[in-house]
């Protein structure tokens, strides 16, 4: 089945330790997001790439870092992971061409960061 | 900006009818979905909608008015599953951020037995 993978599903780090969340997808999709999510709160776009173009959030601090290599894998690297970025890490994926306005995003099951 | 707003909690019991509104207000519009959360897991796509009027899906269902800004999602024969939180997302985005989603903190929704 076509779909989109995380892994870790669950990470542990240490206060400043560098930590990388990856992202795969089978849909081939061109575009790839990355969103933080705290408890009880609306995911957060942090940032996303169209096609090989990086679009970074205004508010998305410095600290946060991604990479993606080809069409299939997207990385989220936290250079010096804070107490305050312990948070359920989503990766997302949708197809989108020039002048369609249809562009449900496809999910995986997310990372849960906790930072000690 | 972009502003998304949709009531934190609600309750229902099982069997009944339930209705989730949304507000926005965005820079631009190309569509609201609607997602489905679970506690722990990844949002799943429920709706879109992108003309005025209701969509309707078995026992989901959801309507749109762009004039006033406004959306809400039906669910209809409530079961204990359907608890979970319900996510508002707007497609305000243009150019290459066409596919860019504005998300609500969304409704927790439980369901009672």
């Amino acid at each position: 089945d076509a779909m989109v993978i995380q892994n870790p599903r669950y990470q542990v780090t240490q206060f400043g330790k560098p930590v990388t969340l990856s992202c795969s997808q089978t849909l081939n999709h061109n575009v790839m997001y990355w969103y933080q999510q705290k408890s009880s709160q609306a995911p957060k776009l942090l940032f996303h790439y169209y096609d090989k173009d990086f679009n970074n959030e205004a508010d998305t601090p410095d600290n946060f870092q991604s990479r993606r290599p080809n069409t299939s894998f997207c990385f989220l690297d936290i250079r010096s992971p804070g107490l305050g970025d312990a948070a359920m890490y989503l990766c997302a994926t949708s197809t989108t061409q020039r002048g369609a306005s249809y562009n449900e995003q496809f999910f995986g099951p997310g990372t849960r960061l906790t930072v000690l | 900006g972009q502003n998304i707003d949709q009531p934190t909690e609600m309750t229902a019991t099982e069997g009944a009818i339930v209705q989730i509104n949304c507000t926005y207000q965005t820079s631009g519009f190309n569509g609201l979905f609607w997602y489905q959360q679970h506690a722990g897991e990844a949002p799943t796509f429920l709706s879109y909608n992108v003309l005025d009027g209701l969509e309707e899906k078995g026992r989901f269902s959801s309507f749109l008015s762009r004039s006033k800004g406004y959306s809400y999602l039906l669910l209809k024969e409530l079961q204990m599953k359907d608890s979970a939180s319900y996510l508002c997302a707007v497609n305000s985005g243009r150019g290459s951020t066409l596919g860019r989603l504005y998300f609500g903190r969304g409704t927790q929704l439980t369901v009672w037995p």
